[in-house]
C-alpha cells in the first residue's frame, strides 16, 4: 500500500482556473514537502510544512497541513501554463527514508 | 552556489552490462541520497550516504550499490542490468542526514536498458 496517496492522479484545467491537489498519509503526518517536476527532470522544492494547521504560500501556490486528517492540500489560484508539471508530496518515513506520493500530473489548457 | 549535478544526463546500455552514475552535491553538503523514478513505481528511495557511510538502504536488490567519496561526491552502480532498470535516477543532497532537512535534487540521469 502507498504511504502517501495523491489525488487526483492527473488534472486538466483551463488557464485561469483554481485547482487543488491532495496528499493523504497512511499515518500521522508531522510534516510534508511539496515538489514540482517538469517531465523527465529533477525536482524543484516548493515548500515544507512542519506543523498541524500550518499554511504557506509562494506566489499563487498555497499549501496546508491538516494533521488530524493526515492530509495536506496544495491549492493553485488563477492557474498559468507555467504551473504545468508533476506535483509530488513527500515526507520522512523513518529517519533517512524520504517517501513520495505517486504524483499528480497537471495540464493547463490555454 | 552551484546546484546538484549528475553525470551523465542520458545513458543507453544493454542487458547484462553494468553502469556507474555520478552525483556531485552542493558544496558543503555531506548527505547524498539516490532515488529511482519509473512510471509504474514512482519515486523510490535507493540509499543514502553521509560522510562516506551508507546510512540507509531501500528495498532494492544487491545489484544496486553505491559509495561516497571524501569530497562528498557519490557514485551509484548497477550491475547486470535488466530491462526493468530503465528509469530516471535522481540524487539529492542535504547539509545533514535525514531529520526533516530539505533535500536539493539534481536533474537526474535517464538510463535506458535495451
Amino acid at each position: 500500500s502507498q504511504e502517501l496517496e495523491q489525488s487526483p492522479q492527473s488534472l486538466i484545467v483551463q488557464e485561469g482556473k483554481n485547482l487543488t491537489i491532495n496528499c493523504t498519509s497512511s499515518k500521522t503526518l508531522y510534516g510534508l514537502y511539496w515538489y514540482k517536476q517538469k517531465y523527465g527532470e529533477g525536482l524543484i522544492f516548493l515548500m515544507m510544512l512542519q506543523k498541524g494547521g500550518e499554511e504557506k504560500s509562494h506566489e499563487k501556490i498555497t499549501a496546508k497541513l491538516d494533521e488530524k486528517k493526515q492530509q495536506s492540500s496544495l491549492h493553485i489560484t488563477a492557474s498559468q501554463p507555467s504551473h504545468a508539471g508533476i506535483y509530488l508530496c513527500s515526507w520522512w518515513w523513518g529517519a533517512q527514508k524520504l517517501v513520495f506520493g505517486q504524483g499528480t500530473r497537471l495540464t493547463i489548457n490555454p | 552556489k552551484a546546484g546538484v549535478t549528475q553525470t551523465p544526463r542520458y545513458l543507453i546500455k544493454t542487458r547484462g552490462q553494468q553502469v556507474t552514475l555520478s552525483c556531485s552535491p552542493i558544496s558543503g553538503h555531506r548527505s547524498v541520497s539516490w532515488y529511482q523514478q519509473t512510471p509504474g513505481q514512482g519515486l523510490q528511495f535507493l540509499f543514502e550516504y553521509f560522510s562516506e557511510t551508507q546510512r540507509n538502504k531501500g528495498n532494492f536488490p544487491g545489484r544496486f550499490s553505491g559509495r561516497q567519496f571524501s569530497n562528498s561526491r557519490s557514485e551509484m552502480n548497477v550491475s547486470t542490468l535488466e530491462l526493468g532498470d530503465s528509469a530516471l535516477y535522481l540524487c539529492a543532497s542535504s547539509a545533514i542526514a535525514g531529520g526533516y532537512n530539505e533535500q536539493f535534487f539534481g536533474p537526474g540521469t535517464r538510463l535506458t536498458v535495451l
